[in-house]
């Protein structure tokens, strides 16, 4: 089956770079996506397509992806970015959908 | 302004049936793939269904496969989850999300609760 791993939790001071890791099988790899869920509410994506940020989300939200790799990267983390981080992606078929099993990010 | 607004949940036992919907506003329902992903009590997100745009392609999570039918009524703006024999597994948060750029959930409703137990 295809999965995706996040660290299960990530903690960083006000200010400081945050970075989130979601890691998935072999390539031909496939876009992937993060979305931001705070405590109660719906999720909300923050990066698409790898890289690009959605119009509304703050500049100090960034994404890359090398290899079979991608890293969500808040740089100057506020305390409001306090919330769970999920990964998405596809397999190589694309036909299989999945998250990852999301990152609790502590700004404090 | 786009809003996604689920209904259907409630309390039901193991075994039985329940039907959820989604009413979609402000963007070209008939005109979008969608999706449904759950989240169990504490747990994190699971993507369950996808239906494109004209109801002609539909793809299920392999742990609901048999079990949930995905459907749409365009002439409603409306996208319906049908869950038979419900485990108490599937007790979680239900979403409608609409599938935007690739397909991918883009907006999401707030959500009904799904509680299956005896």
């Amino acid at each position: 089956s295809y999965e995706l791993t996040q660290p299960p939790s990530v903690s960083v001071s006000p200010g400081q770079t945050a970075r989130i890791t979601c890691s998935g099988d072999v390539s031909p790899k496939k876009y992937t996506y993060w979305y931001q869920q705070k405590s109660g509410q719906a999720p909300v994506l923050v990066i698409y397509e790898d890289t690009k940020r959605p119009s509304g989300i703050p500049e100090r939200f960034s994404g890359s992806s090398s290899g079979t790799m991608a890293t969500l990267t808040i740089s100057g983390a506020q305390v409001e970015d306090e919330a769970d981080y999920y990964c998405y992606s596809t397999d190589s078929s694309g036909e299989r959908r999945v998250f990852g099993g999301g990152t609790k990010l502590t700004v404090l | 302004q786009l809003q996604l607004v689920e209904s259907g949940g409630g309390v039901v036992q193991p075994g039985r049936s329940l039907r959820l919907s989604c009413a979609a506003s402000g963007f070209p329902f008939s005109s979008s793939g969608m999706h449904w992903v759950r989240q169990p009590p504490g747990k994190g997100l699971e993507w369950v269904a996808i239906i494109f745009y004209d109801g002609s392609i539909k793809d299920y999570a392999d742990s609901v496969k048999g079990r949930f039918t995905i459907s749409r009524d365009n002439s409603k703006n409306t996208l319906y989850l049908q869950m038979n024999s419900l485990r108490v597994e599937d007790t979680a948060l239900y979403y409608c999300a609409r599938g935007g750029t690739d397909l991918v959930p883009d907006k999401w409703g707030q959500g009904t609760l799904v509680t299956v137990s005896s």
